[in-house]
């Protein structure tokens, strides 16, 4: 059963530390997106991959998120410095261009706590 | 851009019951797909079932089927012989389908299912 992982689950860190955050999406699809849930905002799309380039990160805070895939089994989600406001849960997800429907498929994601 | 609303923060169903979670969404294509989602407790996303614009066939995935209406915009789910592992958040979803579009989904606020014993 194929499924997308990420670590860590949870991370509890203090203001001004970094973060880092993995994915591994399915094996062979090569569409990445990394997705952000707050009460406030709901989910929202913070970047996309395809094929391993980047293709949206107007989502995402510049001066503070990066979003890398350095490999076709890993996308990172890097925070630094880290704010209150981050405070989220994380999800990575991963489908299959081209595909029907190009379904995406979600991790369990990774909820963030900062202090 | 498009954009979805689900209107309805909670709503609550009876064990055994039917339950319909409405979806209404906003787009100048022609081309899409349309998806539901839930997230139980663990926070998990999980796809319950999925719709292309282009069919007009309503899909089902058991107990599980949607009130597709494209002219109004209406994408609703309904949950029949509610059981109590039903009980979650769920999330409309909407993706665009023209060739080189940006492929990202865009979420409802999402509705809260409680299921009673």
């Amino acid at each position: 059963d194929a499924r997308v992982t990420q670590t860590p689950r949870h991370k509890v860190t203090e203001m001004g530390q970094e973060v880092t955050m993995r994915c591994q999406p399915i094996l062979g699809h090569n569409t990445v997106f990394w997705y952000r849930q707050t009460m406030m905002q709901g989910l929202e799309l913070l970047a996309y991959f395809r094929n391993r380039a980047p293709l949206d990160d107007s989502g995402m805070p510049k001066d503070r998120f990066s979003a890398e895939m350095p490999d076709a089994t890993l996308a990172t989600l890097k925070i630094q410095p880290s704010e209150p406001r981050d405070s989220a849960v994380y999800f990575c997800a991963s489908g299959r261009a081209g595909t029907y429907q190009e379904t995406q498929y979600f991790g369990p994601g990774t909820r963030l706590l900062v202090l | 851009a498009q954009t979805v609303t689900q209107s309805q923060p909670e709503m609550s169903v009876q064990e055994a019951e039917t339950v319909t979670l409405s979806c209404t969404y906003d787009t100048s294509e022609s081309d899409y797909y349309l998806f539901w989602y839930k997230q139980p407790p663990s926070r998990q996303m999980i796809l319950v079932i999925r719709q292309e614009a282009y069919k007009q066939q309503n899909a089902t995935e058991n107990r599980f089927s949607v009130n597709f209406q494209k002219a109004a915009k209406s994408f609703s789910l309904k949950i029949s012989d509610s059981q109590l592992g039903d009980a979650a958040m769920y999330f409309c979803a909407y993706r665009s389908a023209i060739p080189g579009a940006n492929s990202k989904l865009t979420f409802g606020k999402g509705i809260t299912l409680s299921v009673r014993p």
